[in-house]
């Protein structure tokens, strides 16, 4: 249980266009997902929280206009990469909570973004 | 916010002997200390947790140990093996929120 997916799992973009990335809890409803971003071997950093039904959280420094999150349904959130540009790039991953447990996150196998 | 530091950054062992990684962190309301290991380009797995009303937990070759007082908590593997060869990153909770260590590159050594 507790599956996580995303897709695609890579995608590669021109510059000024816009990608969109899915994550989807296949056997679970997760209420609350989390987008994070991480650069090559760097850590994780979080970028937003989304909330079904509600707008999504972002931390301090990502730009919202920029990295629109839709999270319209209990398995699915979205999170769409505007005006991607090359210092986009990099390993998108989201996670959620499985609905037993509080603390327990679990992972998408992420999205390896590259913008030329 | 939470800030979680994440020592070493590299750790080389031979295979047969133990890894240890140590964190600490800032926010004494933090409660939940997850550990991931995560082989490169794949997703963050988790391989063992710890609650801040507990002291130590063990699975397996795998324990971790959680100093409240003193804000650290560490991750020990006994018994390395090529397959423990991976990054691994400590983590902090309060509420939702997750905050990462740097991470750890292990390198088993045959």
């Amino acid at each position: 249980g507790a599956v996580v997916s995303q897709h695609p799992s890579r995608v590669i973009c021109k510059s000024g266009t816009s990608v969109k990335i899915e994550c989807r809890s296949l056997d679970f409803q997760a209420t609350t997902m989390f987008w994070y971003r991480q650069f090559p071997k760097q850590s994780l950093m979080l970028m937003a929280t989304s909330n079904e039904g509600s707008k999504a959280t972002y931390e301090q420094g990502v730009e919202k206009d920029k990295f629109l999150i839709n999270h319209a349904s209990l398995t699915l959130s979205t999170l769409t990469v505007t005006s991607a540009h090359p210092e986009d790039s990099s390993f998108y991953i989201c996670s959620a909570y499985d609905g037993k447990s509080t603390d327990t996150q679990y992972f998408g196998p992420g999205t390896r973004l590259t913008v030329l | 916010g939470e800030n979680v530091e994440q020592h070493p950054s590299t750790l080389s062992v031979q295979e047969g002997d133990s890894a240890v990684i140590k964190c600490t962190y800032s926010d004494s309301a933090s409660n939940y200390f997850p550990w991931y290991k995560q082989e490169l380009g794949k997703r963050p797995q988790l391989i063992i947790d710890i609650r801040s009303n507990v002291g130590e937990k063990k699975d397996q070759r795998i324990a971790v140990t959680l100093n409240k007082t003193a804000k650290h908590f560490s991750l020990h593997i006994t018994e390395t093996q090529p397959e423990d060869s991976a990054v691994y990153f400590c983590a902090a909770s309060i509420g939702y929120k997750l905050s990462f260590g740097a991470g750890t590159t292990v390198t088993v050594r045959a």
